[in-house]
């Protein structure tokens, strides 16, 4: 079984600060990660994505991702935000199936970034 | 965004109608999702399709119907809907190889109003 937990539903951050999206996961073999972005009326669109290799991803916008294996981690970082970065953000998780073979995903519940100017 | 495209954007009807939503990407892959995102709640993955084989059904009424006619195309027929049912319905794809895993791409969505 696979699971993901986003334990914020809002976090608030000033313009030009760092930010940090928090996401711990649970899967039976090998985890793979990522992270997408939802803006008002729009659909997901993915950010990054961390399946083997260096822990620290980059994404689009500037942001990065931390793989963290003792953890169980996966947090979303920005060096500075912006306004603009204000929406949902959702970690995702995809395990091979137990049967099929197939990789499903499963989503955190989303946490909602508000960026103050 | 572009990639993944879905008709209507918006719906409303009523309980005893009948309607389909649409569903299709342009981006060569050969998977695909329906998801449901109600207010408060995860999102609900409904149904996969991989290669037009339906690989994956989440224990959805079936009221929900959905069909694959080919790896670009995915409609979810809708019958007798419940004012539950009202949220946004997402599609998605991915390209799905043996052994890889990839990113999925999203459509913009079909905002879903049951009266």
């Amino acid at each position: 079984a696979q699971s993901v937990a986003q334990p914020e539903d809002q976090v608030n951050v000033a313009e030009g600060n760092p930010l940090t999206v928090k996401c711990t996961y649970s899967v039976s073999g090998n985890p793979y990660l990522f992270w997408y972005v939802q803006y008002p009326n729009r659909g997901l669109q993915f950010l990054l994505k961390y399946i083997t290799g260096d822990n620290l991803v980059k994404g689009s916008y500037g942001f990065e991702a931390e793989f963290n294996k003792s953890q169980t981690s996966f947090h979303l970082k920005k060096p500075s935000a912006l306004v603009s970065d204000s929406a949902l953000y959702f970690c995702a998780v995809r395990d091979i199936k137990a049967s099929g073979g197939s990789y499903i995903p499963t989503f955190g519940r989303g946490t909602s970034l508000i960026v103050h100017p | 965004e572009t990639g993944v495209t879905q008709t209507p954007r918006h719906l409303v009807m009523g309980m005893t109608n009948k309607k389909s939503l649409k569903c299709e990407q342009h981006l060569g892959h050969n998977a695909m999702y329906w998801y449901k995102q109600s207010a408060k709640k995860p999102l609900e993955l409904m149904f996969v399709y991989n290669f037009k084989e339906q690989t994956e059904n989440n224990s959805v009424p079936s009221r929900f119907s959905p069909e694959c006619p080919n790896s670009s195309h995915l409609f979810l027929h809708l019958h007798t809907l419940q004012p539950e049912d009202s949220a946004l319905y997402l599609c998605a794809s991915s390209q799905e190889l043996a052994g890889r895993v990839y990113e999925q791409y999203f459509g913009p969505g079909t905002r879903l109003t049951v009266t």
